[in-house]
């Protein structure tokens, strides 16, 4: 069974980088099957796609937050890893790792991780 | 970018009822490439529906979708007591992947 589980600080400063990273077992991240891929979800709001990864390193973000964000994979641990830049209250979210087959829906979730910055 | 707008907010229904949840895309939704998810409180998103109508695995057949282009539709044909959550929609027909807003379906 697939599972995805995000770890990382609860709790980043302003202007700081946050840093996740999403461990993966159950499916190896570098079969190539699928794209491994980050969504956020401030406190009672919707959800928003940050990017994908593939395994060969190949990624793709949403516009809105290209500027500021990183997605890198590392197969030998099976993990793949989110970075945002310059951070500023409005990134406080839960953040999920989520599978992603032919990076269009999302099947397989974490159970996600509170971020929350603070000034 | 694909703006997807859901309705209603909240739906108040009993168990048992139909549940008619409404996503409208503003543009046309390449090749009906649109999911639903459903959400319950302190949980991830459990995918539902894919391609419009075909429903994911292991999910009961009350649960469907429809529609095309800029509207879709997800039916709930009788709700069961742990089908109150909440919904939204995503589509993956053009980049950056885009969510409704969501729609709330709770206990009258």
């Amino acid at each position: 069974q697939v599972q995805l589980q995000e770890s990382g600080p609860g709790l980043v400063k302003s202007s700081q980088t946050l840093s996740l990273t999403c461990t993966v077992s159950g499916d190896s991240i570098s079969s190539g099957d699928y794209y491994w891929s980050w969504i956020r979800q401030p406190p009672g709001k919707g959800l928003e796609w940050i990017g994908f990864i593939y395994s060969s390193g190949n990624a793709y973000y949403n516009p809105s937050l290209k500027s500021r964000v990183t997605v890198s994979i590392d197969t030998s641990k099976n993990q793949f890893s989110l970075k945002v830049n310059s951070v500023t209250a409005a990134d406080t979210a839960v953040y999920y790792c989520a599978r992603a087959p032919a990076a269009r829906t999302f099947d397989y979730w974490g159970q996600g991780t509170l971020v929350t910055v603070s000034s | 970018e694909i703006v997807l707008t859901q309705s209603p907010a909240t739906l108040s229904l009993s168990p048992g009822e139909r549940a008619t949840l409404s996503c409208g895309a503003s543009q046309s939704v390449s090749s009906n490439y649109l999911v639903w998810y459903q959400q319950k409180p302190g949980l991830a998103p459990r995918l539902l529906i894919y391609d419009a109508s075909t429903r994911a695995s292991g999910i009961p057949d009350r649960f469907s979708g429809s529609g095309s282009g800029t509207d879709f539709t997800l039916t709930i044909s009788r709700l069961e007591p742990e089908d109150f959550a909440v919904y939204y929609c995503q589509q993956y027909g053009s980049s950056p992947l885009t969510f409704g807003g969501g729609t709330k379906v709770e206990i009258k």
